[in-house]
C-alpha cells in the first residue's frame, strides 16, 4: 500500500528565505505527482503537476522535482513571502484514474 | 470560467440523519472526484466518476455512503444515518480527463454531526 510522508510537518521562516519541502513515497510505480496549497478553511489549489516521465516542473518562484527511484519529491520555494503561508500537500496519482493519495502536509509560516 | 462549486458550505446535522452534499464541476470536465479531509485521517479519496463509465467506489468507507453523477455533470454525495465520525470536510474535484490531468478542487462542505 502506497504511503506518502511529508517532512517537516510545520516550518516557520523569515521572509526572503529559500526553502525546501519534502515528500517521500514507498512505491515508485506512480502515474504523476501534484503539489497543492491549502489556505485555512479553503479548498486546494494546484501548484505543480509532474508526470512520471518528468524530473521537474517550474512555475514562478516554485520548482518541484521528482525522483521515482528514491521515492522522493521536493518543492522549492524561492524568496519566500508572507503570502506563501499555507499548508502544502503532496499527492500521488497511482494510476490512469487520477485518484490521488495525499501526504499529511507541511504547514508553512513566513514571517514578515 | 467558474471553478468547482460545492453546496452547502457548512452542514450541521444530528446523528442518524441523512445528508446530501452537492458538487458542480467545471464545465467540460469529464472526471469528478470526492475526497474527505478529517483531522485524524488527512485527505482520503472516496469515489471517482469518469464520463459514462461505472464509478470507482473503492474509497467509500461504508455502505452508508453513496454518490451519483447526473448527466455527466453535477454530483451528489449522500451519507445515510450519519455518525459522529463522519464529521469532516468533504471536497470535490474535477479534471479535463483522468490520469495526467490537473485536478481542480472546490471549497468543500464542512459537515458536523452532533
Amino acid at each position: 500500500k502506497q504511503e506518502v510522508t511529508q517532512i517537516p510537518a510545520a516550518l516557520s521562516v523569515p521572509e526572503g528565505e529559500n526553502l525546501v519541502l519534502n515528500c517521500s513515497f514507498t512505491d515508485s510505480a506512480i502515474y504523476n505527482l501534484q503539489w497543492f496549497r491549502q489556505d485555512p478553511g479553503k479548498g486546494l489549489t494546484s501548484l505543480l503537476l509532474i508526470q512520471s516521465s518528468q524530473r521537474e516542473q517550474t512555475s514562478g518562484r516554485l520548482n518541484a522535482s521528482l525522483d521515482k527511484s528514491s521515492g522522493r519529491s521536493t518543492l522549492y520555494i524561492a524568496a519566500s513571502q508572507p503570502g506563501d503561508s499555507a499548508t502544502y500537500l503532496c499527492a500521488l496519482g497511482e494510476s490512469n484514474t487520477g485518484k490521488l493519495i495525499f501526504g499529511q502536509g507541511t504547514t508553512l509560516q513566513v514571517k514578515p | 470560467g467558474a471553478g468547482v462549486s460545492q453546496s452547502p458550505s457548512n452542514k450541521v446535522t444530528e446523528k442518524g440523519k441523512d445528508v446530501e452534499l452537492r458538487c458542480d464541476p467545471i464545465s467540460g470536465h469529464t472526471a469528478l472526484y470526492w475526497y474527505r479531509q478529517s483531522l485524524g485521517q488527512g485527505l482520503e479519496f472516496l469515489i471517482y466518476f469518469q464520463g459514462n463509465s461505472a464509478p470507482d467506489k473503492s474509497g467509500l468507507p461504508s455502505d452508508r455512503f453513496s454518490a451519483e453523477r447526473t448527466g455527466g455533470s453535477v454530483s451528489t454525495l449522500t451519507i445515510q444515518r450519519t455518525q459522529q465520525e463522519d464529521s469532516a470536510v468533504y471536497l470535490c474535484a474535477s479534471s479535463l480527463g483522468a490520469g495526467g490531468s490537473t485536478q481542480y478542487f472546490g471549497p468543500g462542505t464542512r459537515l458536523t454531526v452532533l
